[in-house]
């Protein structure tokens, strides 16, 4: 069974800073990866998807992927009080399904 | 556009009873997913659909069945419910003609209590 590590948080940063949050995969062989925030007692909602080792950049937030470490993080700039949710990893499952990890609990403190 | 749509949005049960979600699709899509979500436990993926006619079993298959009644509609079923199976159930949909790339769209969800 694949797993998705991420740490439960609550994870706290001032308005204004840089929110970092960590995912790490068993599976060396995952090819895409997936971001999704959950804000409570909503459904999950896409942030951002990466398939290639690097950054990718989608106006306050970057999604960094690094297959030979097996970590994926995403960074929120100039975090917003409104950027307060849960953040799920999620990777594919050699296209069958996904796999989310437990997620990170983000607060943005005004 | 509805995108995915879930009911109920809220269920009490008894231990015991049977009950079936649904979940319906509007954007064509091919795969469907039902999941459960506890506290400090993610999204776990309780059964999935390929494609209309066919089902497979996530990672917390037991005391689920599921029907892909159509292309649209995918049903989840409890048999006879149990305290355990006490937690908020999303349904997804995503068009995976190709392995990644796609994405998973959620309903808004249903939340289940088994007393």
């Amino acid at each position: 069974q694949k797993e998705v590590e991420q740490n439960s948080g609550p994870l706290s940063v001032p308005e204004g800073a840089i929110a970092s949050l960590n995912c790490t995969y068993s599976d060396r062989g995952s090819q895409s990866f997936f971001w999704y925030r959950q804000y409570s007692g909503k459904s999950p909602e896409l942030i951002m998807s990466i398939y290639s080792n690097g950054d990718k950049e989608d106006g306050r937030f970057t999604a960094q992927l690094n297959k030979a470490s097996q970590y994926v993080s995403l960074l929120i700039r100039d975090s917003q009080p409104s950027d307060s949710a849960t953040y799920l990893c999620a990777l594919d499952n050699y296209g069958q399904n996904f796999v989310f990890g437990p997620g990170t609990r983000l607060s943005v403190l005004p | 556009n509805a995108g995915v749509t879930q009911t109920p949005k809220f269920q009490v049960l008894k231990t015991g009873q049977s009950m079936t979600l649904q979940c319906a699709q509007d954007m064509n899509h091919n795969s469907m997913y039902w999941y459960r979500q506890d506290p400090g436990m993610g999204l776990r993926l309780i059964y999935y659909s390929a494609s209309e006619g066919t089902t497979d079993k996530g990672e917390v298959p037991n005391g689920y069945n599921v029907s892909r009644l159509n292309k649209r509609e995918f049903s989840l079923r409890l048999e006879s419910a149990a305290p355990s199976q006490t937690s908020v159930y999303f349904c997804a949909s995503s068009d995976r003609g190709l392995a990644g790339g796609e994405t998973q769209y959620f309903g808004p969800g249903t939340r289940l209590l088994v007393l």
